[in-house]
């Protein structure tokens, strides 16, 4: 079956550290986007990807890092950088920016 | 600038109630449109889409049309179950090449037997 994979389900960070949530995708879709949902403040985009080797800001990139190195592939870095880094965070892809979006299951990221 | 506005919930209904949920939208030109519906803990789902004025997108017993003319894509089902509870996204694509969609707060709604 094609869709969308994150993983871990579940994250705990210590406080100063760097973390990687993982996306990958076997749609063979070119566009691939990262979300963060807070409680009552819908989704948030944090990064997109139209293409390998590009990326694009969201409405609230810092604090996050990405990468496109592969088609299939858009893991998002955590950095201590970010001071509130506890939400639910979305993966999604779709076969070009603008197109309708398929969706991972989320990545729940807490705070030790 | 391109935007998406739902009321605000949550909604709460009796099973086989009838379903309405307002979104409207400022874009440029003629986007498509779209509804989403997230269960708890799991992501987002696309449960419908219009891609031209007056389009009917509708799946599972929810419908929506998309009108132009008053900038709207409104949600509604003729009776809902306790399993359609869950939050729903109205969301647009916008014309301008490159934009990811834009998506609304969401509208939580809570169906009770």
């Amino acid at each position: 079956d094609g869709g969308i994979t994150q993983s871990p389900k579940y994250l705990f960070r210590k406080e100063g550290q760097n973390v990687t949530l993982s996306c990958e995708q076997n749609l063979n879709h070119d566009a691939m986007y990262w979300y963060r949902q807070d409680p009552g403040q819908g989704l948030r985009l944090i990064y997109y990807s139209q293409i390998v080797n590009d990326f694009q800001k969201g409405d609230i990139a810092e604090g996050y890092s990405v990468s496109r190195e592969k088609k299939e592939s858009f893991p998002l870095t955590v950095t201590s950088a970010q001071k509130n880094p506890t939400a639910f965070y979305l993966c999604a892809s779709s076969q070009g920016v603008g197109q309708p979006q398929h969706f991972g299951d989320g990545t729940r990221l807490s705070i030790l | 600038g391109n935007s998406v506005t739902q009321m605000e919930g949550p909604v709460t209904l009796s099973e086989e109630a009838f379903l309405t949920i307002n979104c409207t939208y400022t874009a440029t030109g003629y986007p498509s449109l779209f509804w989403y519906v997230q269960y708890p803990g799991e992501g987002l789902q696309l449960l419908l889409k219009a891609t031209k004025a007056d389009d009917k997108g509708s799946n599972k017993g929810f419908e929506a049309t998309y009108r132009k003319e008053t900038t709207s894509f409104h949600l509604e089902k003729g009776s809902v179950q306790v399993s359609d509870s869950a939050v729903y996204f109205c969301a647009l694509s916008p014309k301008e090449a490159g934009t990811a969609l834009i998506f609304g707060k969401g509208t939580t709604l809570s169906v009770s037997s």
